[in-house]
């Protein structure tokens, strides 16, 4: 059973760059949340995808978008990156309306943004 | 908006002590709550959580937690910790009705040998 996958796990880019980040969710999930954490804090929730639709949104500038394809994967996109993205980005994965809805989360993604 | 507080920062433990980690939330209406770990080199995985129903819950290797409503609290607790517990565990609320996730800052434990 595979659990959330996330690429790549590193990357390096520069102030006022483009990125693109990707998650799969576990199997049997529909829901893809995407979280920022940065170095000594807990993770941030940045918004949510379900039915291909952002569904909650934290509280994040525009610059932060995303997309969540028919396969429920999902991609972050972030623009005009400034020195603070750098951070590890967490994808999460759940099923929407479930019992108890849990998130489980991926190894996350690195950025460090010079 | 609903906040989640996490009373240390870091704490240091011998092998066999017992752990006992705060976790108090903000938020005027039911909720969902969860204790999360984050062993060194690996990623966050789900220790235990609470929906309804007992207020003391069991999760994986060995660890509890107990909800007091009346407190808005959410303590972990372990009574005899491992080298193997070395991680930092975040404490995370869910409004009943939503599935996003309020983290704490995290508690680093560090368990000696």
């Amino acid at each position: 059973d595979a659990g959330v996958t996330q690429s790549p796990t590193h990357l390096i880019k520069t102030r006022g760059q483009q990125v693109t980040l990707r998650c799969s969710p576990k199997s049997g999930h529909d829901t893809v949340s995407w979280y920022q954490q940065a170095l000594g804090q807990g993770p941030q929730f940045i918004f949510q995808y379900y039915e291909e639709e952002e569904r909650q949104r934290g509280n994040f500038p525009d610059r932060f978008s995303g997309h969540q394809f028919p396969n429920y994967s999902s991609e972050l996109n972030v623009n005009a990156l400034l020195l603070g993205d750098s951070a590890l980005y967490l994808c999460a994965s759940s099923l929407a309306f479930g019992p108890q809805e849990t998130q489980y989360f991926g190894p996350g993604t690195r950025l460090l943004v010079l | 908006a609903q906040s989640v507080s996490q009373h240390n920062h870091h704490v240091i433990l011998s092998e066999a002590a017992s752990l006992e980690l705060g976790c108090n939330y903000s938020y005027g209406g039911t909720v969902n709550l969860f204790w999360y770990v984050q062993y060194p080199g690996q990623h966050l995985q789900l220790l235990l959580k609470y929906f309804s129903g007992d207020p003391l819950v069991k999760g994986i290797k060995g660890f509890e937690a107990e909800f007091i409503k009346s407190k808005f609290s959410f303590n972990l607790r372990k009574p005899s910790v491992q080298w193997s517990d070395t991680a930092e565990y975040f404490c995370a609320v869910q409004p009943s009705g939503y599935s996003t996730l309020t983290f704490g800052k995290g508690t680093m434990l560090l368990v000696s040998p």
